[in-house]
């Protein structure tokens, strides 16, 4: 099946550093979500963005929608322990979401 | 507000078996997407259910199939289990789903193990 390419794959950071990562498509999406899962548990949303040029922050976490609309990126800013996990992005359209391969977060104390 | 739920949360089943797993999506919300997710591949979509309708459909064979009662609730079922089939099964709901793609909210999973 169809994936997105997010990068990067995985991240090993120190504790306060900003992260960012993206996501690109040869498709247009309409909608574009950002997901964080934790092991064994499901994806939570973080960020959904609807509209090209978009630029949308949640606490810490700072999103836009490309002005293409086949790509996104997500910015973490001043990061901490419990921002470890996998974030996945995810492109909307046509009754269903197609998501990224996830990039991988650690955070060195 | 109760979140998504999904039942089981864990299944192991021998090959050759058939499963069924459960979805009760969020009060109000009408669309219920079903997912698969392996190492491998990632998070493949599966079906996705609006009013009781199959809007859309992923790439997988005929022995996974799935239906929504009419309270949205939704069910899939696997077939003739094979070892590939083990995965973490994904639910999620969103209140239109579909061309509005409206924020989509997943459950915890059912881990299906076949041995």
């Amino acid at each position: 099946g169809q994936q997105l390419n997010q990068s990067p794959q995985s991240m090993f950071i120190q504790e306060g550093e900003d992260v960012s990562m993206n996501c690109t498509s040869s498709s247009i999406f309409n909608t574009w979500l950002w997901y964080k899962q934790d092991p064994g548990e499901g994806p939570v949303l973080l960020i959904a963005l609807y509209k090209a040029g978009e630029l949308t922050s949640n606490g810490r976490l700072t999103a836009q929608f490309g002005i293409t609309r086949k790509d996104s990126f997500l910015n973490i800013s001043a990061s901490i322990p419990s921002d470890v996990g996998i974030y996945f992005c995810a492109g909307g359209g046509g009754n269903k979401l197609t998501f990224g391969t996830g990039t991988q977060l650690k955070v060195e104390l | 507000k109760a979140g998504v739920t999904q039942t089981p949360r864990y299944l192991i089943k021998t090959r050759g078996q058939q499963v069924t797993l459960s979805c009760s999506p969020i009060s109000g919300h009408r669309s219920v997407s079903w997912y698969q997710q392996t190492p491998g591949q990632g998070l493949q979509f599966l079906f996705e259910y609006f009013s009781e309708t199959q809007r859309n459909k992923g790439n997988f064979p005929g022995r996974f199939s799935g239906r929504q009662f009419s309270n949205s609730r939704s069910e899939m079922n696997v077939s003739t289990l094979e070892l590939g089939d083990s995965a973490l099964y994904l639910c999620a709901s969103s209140l239109e789903g579909g061309l509005l793609n409206t924020e989509a909210f997943f459950g915890q999973g059912t881990r299906l193990t076949v041995v």
